[in-house]
């Protein structure tokens, strides 16, 4: 079965500094790969998304990049925090197919200070 | 652009309760509409997937209908038990590129 893993589980981190997230799925081979921003009090903000290896496309223009190494990694970078990077952030897969459902990863809390 | 909206946005109901959770988008456009639950803290899981040609799927105590002429969807939830209490999202996969919108949720709480 597919399986995706998200860590760190929480990080708090100082403004400017930067920032690393992974994402890992198991299972299953080159799907779609999504992140996600979850403030407080408001919806989910799809962040990135990747159709395969090197292809990332960004939706909100920010100081966050994403970067697909490999086929089932996907990783979220800041070079400079800001404050309101602060936030929940969710990763998700899903297989290639317009039909196909999203499955998420437990998420990371995010708390810049 | 796709909106989705979800109403209401905090529901409370006494356990045994049937309910209806609501979910809009604007645009018909569509291949599904993914219902998913999220605890506090937690990620989100999956309830229901419903195709853009279909009118319901069930899973359970909990029915999903689909209405893409009329950009509704609800998840009804028979029987409601305090391990339902979570906040629930609906999202639609656009026809164009591969993104999903999501409702902001609404945060249901079944008291014993």
């Amino acid at each position: 079965s597919q399986t995706i893993h998200q860590w760190p589980a929480t990080l708090v981190q100082p403004v400017g500094s930067p920032l690393s997230l992974e994402c890992t799925v198991e299972g299953t081979s080159n799907p779609n790969l999504y992140w996600y921003r979850q403030a407080a009090g408001r919806g989910l903000q799809l962040l990135f998304y990747s159709v395969g290896i090197g292809q990332i496309s960004s939706e909100v223009p920010q100081n966050l990049s994403a970067s697909r190494p490999q086929d089932r990694q996907f990783i979220l970078s800041s070079k400079k925090l800001l404050l309101s990077d602060s936030g929940f952030y969710l990763c998700a897969w899903s297989d290639k197919g317009n039909g196909q459902p999203q499955h998420f990863g437990d998420g990371t809390r995010l708390s810049i200070l | 652009k796709q909106e989705v909206t979800q109403i209401p946005a905090a529901l409370s109901v006494p356990e045994g309760e049937n309910l209806v959770l609501n979910c809009s988008f604007t645009d018909s456009a569509i291949y599904n509409l993914q219902w998913f639950r999220q605890d506090p803290g937690k990620g989100l899981t999956s309830l229901l997937l419903i195709q853009s040609s279909q009118r319901e799927q069930t899973s359970g105590r909990l029915n999903a209908s689909l209405d893409k002429s009329s950009g509704r969807s609800t998840l009804y939830i028979a029987a409601s038990q305090p391990g339902d209490s979570a906040t629930y999202l609906c999202a639609v996969r656009v026809l164009y590129g591969q993104n999903f919108v999501f409702g902001p949720g609404t945060r249901l709480s079944v008291l014993p």
